[in-house]
């Protein structure tokens, strides 16, 4: 059975970095055809896609949080990573990691489907 | 990119079918077959419950069905229990690389 767990630091000061890192157990990250994402839930309130990344780096990122994120991904661990830079209290929420399925042609991503397998989330309060 | 546009709350009696929407544009929900939604209680991670809109994963009961009309997609629970009071996200492919999620919805089971 596949399970996703988040881990890192629960508190950030503002303007400096939020890293969280993802570890994937009961599976390779390396798997064809699947990719890897973060999400994250404001206290209260709902779902926001931060990115997503393939195990061969390709990246992709929503674009209202491109400018302050960075994905990466390490297979010989078996993990993917979070950065995000210049945080506020807005970005105080429960961050989680979930598998992406997607579909591609000739490599190109033709579209996102679901995400299936969801890590338990962390809660990363943005204070100083 | 907007979120997509659920209603805050719903609620139902036990046995009784109720509808949750989501109301997208013809740049994501009425523009792919990829609509998901997800189950959430509280303090808990999102359980994925219906994919590519009408789609249920192993392990979902029947109770659970998804379709789609134009830009807006639809989650039904029928013969409602009272574990199914929740809340409900639906989400989207959104073109170009990115995906939508709703604003979520409570269901309440009376």
């Amino acid at each position: 059975q596949l399970q996703l767990q988040e881990s890192g630091p629960r508190l950030v000061k503002p303007s400096e970095t939020l890293s969280l890192t993802c570890t994937v157990s009961g599976g390779s990250l390396s798997s064809s055809g699947y990719y890897w994402g973060w999400i994250r839930q404001p206290p209260g309130k709902g779902l926001e896609w931060i990115g997503s990344i393939y195990y061969s780096g390709r990246t992709y990122y929503n674009p209202s949080l491109k400018s302050r994120v960075t994905i990466s991904v390490d297979t010989s661990k078996n993990q993917f990573s979070l950065k995000l830079f210049s945080v506020t209290a807005a970005d105080t929420a429960v961050y989680y990691c979930a598998r992406l399925m997607g579909g591609t042609i000739f490599g190109v991503l033709t579209h996102w489907s679901h995400f299936d397998y969801w890590g338990q989330g962390t809660l990363v309060t943005v204070s100083s | 990119q907007s979120a997509l546009t659920q209603p805050p709350s719903a609620s139902g009696s036990p046995g009784q079918s109720v509808p949750i929407s989501c109301t997208g544009t013809s740049s994501d929900v009425g523009g792919y077959n990829y609509v998901s939604w997800y189950q959430q209680h509280p303090g808990k991670a999102p359980k994925l419950m219906i994919y590519e809109v009408s789609k249920r994963p192993s392990g979902v009961p029947v109770r659970f069905s998804g379709s789609k009309s134009g830009n807006t997609a639809s989650l039904s629970v029928s013969g409602l229990q009272a574990e199914d009071e929740a809340d409900y996200y639906c989400s989207s492919y959104a073109g170009s690389d990115n995906l939508v999620f709703g604003g979520g919805t409570n269901l309440t089971v009376l």
